[in-house]
This record gives structure tokens, sequence and C-alpha cells, in this order.
């Protein structure tokens, strides 16, 4: 079965500084999606990033990037010049590649906290 | 375009008693999933329909059941409402396999 671990329930970081949340995932497919997802205290979840494994380049989404080790099934977030609106919830998800459906394995949740 | 809705954003019900929640799908976008969400057990799937077809289920009871109308919509009953079923539940369409999944707002049930 698929298991994603965030091991750390919580994380600070000062204004504009940088900050890495970390996840770790269980898989025995080759292929598949990994993403980040935020969610504020509004409670809607966004989309933070995206990551198909097959792509060995990292992605990046403006102040946001992954660093994916595969091999270590790992897939980590950097956030590059945090702001106070970074402040949330983020989790990391995987999700299967192929006709079986749209299941969503999510980590357990990372609260990131923005000092002024 | 408009992002997924869900209706109503919060409810309140009592042991026993039913729930329908439902879900508007972005405009284009074929398949939805509804998620449970608790502090206990995190973000867990629930089901996704895809053009009117369950095509996969979590780990739920059978008191958990949904269901798509041709327009994509969705609705999620629980019967026999249980206080371990207060929970936000979720909402995400996509477009198809491969694409990106955007969420709902949430629907925040309280059981007491």
């Amino acid at each position: 079965a698929q298991t994603v671990t965030q091991s750390q329930p919580e994380m600070s970081v000062q204004e504009a500084e940088t900050v890495t949340l970390s996840c770790t995932y269980d898989t025995s497919e080759s292929d598949y999606y990994l993403f980040w997802y935020k969610q504020p205290p509004s409670r809607q979840m966004i989309l933070v990033i995206r990551q198909e494994a097959y792509k060995q380049q990292n992605a990046t989404e403006n102040r946001f990037s992954v660093n994916f080790q595969k091999a270590a099934k790992s897939f980590s977030l950097k956030i590059s010049d945090s702001q106070l609106g970074d402040a949330a919830m983020y989790f990391c998800a995987y999700r299967r590649i192929g006709n079986t459906g749209n299941q969503f394995y999510f980590g357990t949740g990372t609260s990131l906290t923005v000092i002024p | 375009k408009a992002g997924v809705t869900q209706t109503p954003r919060y409810l309140i019900k009592t042991r026993g008693q039913q729930v329908t929640l439902s879900c508007s799908p972005i405009s284009g976008h074929r398949s939805v999933s509804w998620y449970q969400q608790t502090p206990g057990q995190g973000l867990q799937f629930l089901f996704e329909y895809f053009s009117e077809t369950q095509r996969n289920k979590g780990n739920f009871p059978g008191r958990f059941s949904g269901r798509q109308f041709s327009n994509s919509r969705s609705e999620m009953n629980v019967s026999t409402l249980e206080l371990g079923d207060s929970a936000l539940y979720l909402c995400a369409s996509r477009k198809g396999e491969g694409e990106t999944q955007y969420f709902g707002p949430g629907t925040r049930l309280l059981v007491l």
C-alpha cells in the first residue's frame, strides 16, 4: 500500500527566509504523480506544485521548488523568500498513474508559521 | 472559470440522521472525488466518480455512498450518522487522467 510520511508536524520560518518541508513516500510503482497542496485557515486546498515521477527535472513554480529523489522516495518542498501568506498547513500527496481511479494518498501535513 | 463549489458549507446533524452533500465541479471536469478530513485521521479518500461511474472507493463503511449526475455534479450521502463522522468533507474535480485535481472549499459537518 502507498503511504506518505511528513515527519515535521510544525515548522516556522522568518519572513523572507527559505524553508524546506520534508516528505517521503512508499510505493512499488515506477510511475506516479507527487503533489504539494497548501491549506490555509480558510480550509481551501490549493495546489502548490506537482511532479511527474518520470521527469528527472525538479518542478518549480515561482518561489516554490521541489527536490525529488526517486531512488530515496523523497519529495521535499522548498519555499524561498517566505511571505506571510505562505502560512498554512502543507500536505504532500501521491497518486498512481493509470486507469485505476484518482485515489490520492496524503501525508499528515506540516503546519508552517511565518514569523514577521 | 468558476472553481469547485460545495453546498452546504456548514451542517449540524444529530446521530442517526442522514445527510447529503453536494459538489459542482469546474466546468468541463468529468471526475469528482470526495475526501474526509479529520484531525485524527487526516485526509482520507472516500470515492471517485468519472462520467457517472464510481471508479475507486476508499476504506469506508457502506453508510457512505455517492453518485454523479450527467452534468458531472456529484452528491455524497452518509446514512445513520455517527459522532465520528464529524469532519470536513472535501470534493475535488479534474478534467481527466493526468490532469490536476482542484479542491472545493469543503463542507464542515458536525454530528451531535
